[in-house]
């Protein structure tokens, strides 16, 4: 079984620009989720999906992001405009319904730069 | 709040020593409580988990107990390999959501 793809795996822009990150989930999987983890930092929720629809999505910073999920299979993380205190590592994540004990699977994450 | 608290790293240690890497949290209710880890350029991979209080999770000779007295979660391993060396991850989920609370990480290098 193929795992969570994000690609890219790095991204480098600058300060103003625009970047989309994908997510391909675990194949049969409704549930697809999106982390950040800054610098150093805690591993945070961004928000979460069951298929296409968005479940929760009370960790978005702000408005400069926009995340998608067209027809409930990838999904796509847009920043825009890129911010310096944005760079750091977007994991995703995947479940299918009724996942024992909460567990996720995750990808191997994709790191934005912003300079 | 919930909350995961993890101790700083890096870790180093030589081949074969003990480790302990230390979890503590905050947490209202019984959450389920896990150790990820991220080996270089790979995802986080799912260690252990355990789900209620006293459960020992186990995987490749890492183990940690669910101790809700003390509200801690540390990893243990008896005898590290330089395999071992990544970036360990506590977190803590409620049932019923998937909104995982991750600590800060720890860096574990083990030198041959």
């Amino acid at each position: 079984e193929a795992g969570v793809t994000q690609f890219p795996s790095h991204s480098v822009i600058e300060k103003g620009q625009t970047v989309t990150l994908r997510c391909d989930p675990i194949s049969g999987h409704d549930n697809l989720y999106w982390y950040r983890r800054v610098m150093g930092k805690e591993i945070k929720f961004l928000l979460h999906f069951v298929k296409e629809s968005k479940q929760d999505e009370s960790g978005m910073p702000n408005n400069r992001f926009l995340a998608e999920r067209t027809g409930g299979t990838y999904s796509t993380l847009k920043v825009q405009p890129a911010e310096l205190e944005d760079s750091g590592v977007y994991f995703c994540a995947s479940s299918p319904t009724g996942s024992p004990a909460n567990v996720l699977t995750f990808g191997a994450g994709s790191r934005l730069t912003v300079l | 709040g919930n909350s995961v608290t993890q101790m700083e790293g890096p870790v180093t240690l030589s081949e074969e020593a003990f480790l302990t890497i230390n979890c503590t949290y905050t947490a209202t209710g019984y959450p389920s409580l896990f150790w990820y880890v991220q080996y270089p350029g790979e995802g986080l991979q799912l260690l252990l988990k355990a789900t209620k209080a006293d459960d020992k999770g186990s995987n490749k000779g890492f183990e940690a107990t669910y101790r809700k007295e003390t509200t801690s979660f540390h990893l243990e391993k008896g005898s590290v390999q330089v395999s071992d060396s990544a970036v360990y991850f506590c977190a803590l989920s409620h049932s019923g959501t998937y909104k995982y609370i991750f600590g800060t990480g720890t860096r574990l290098k083990v030198l041959a």
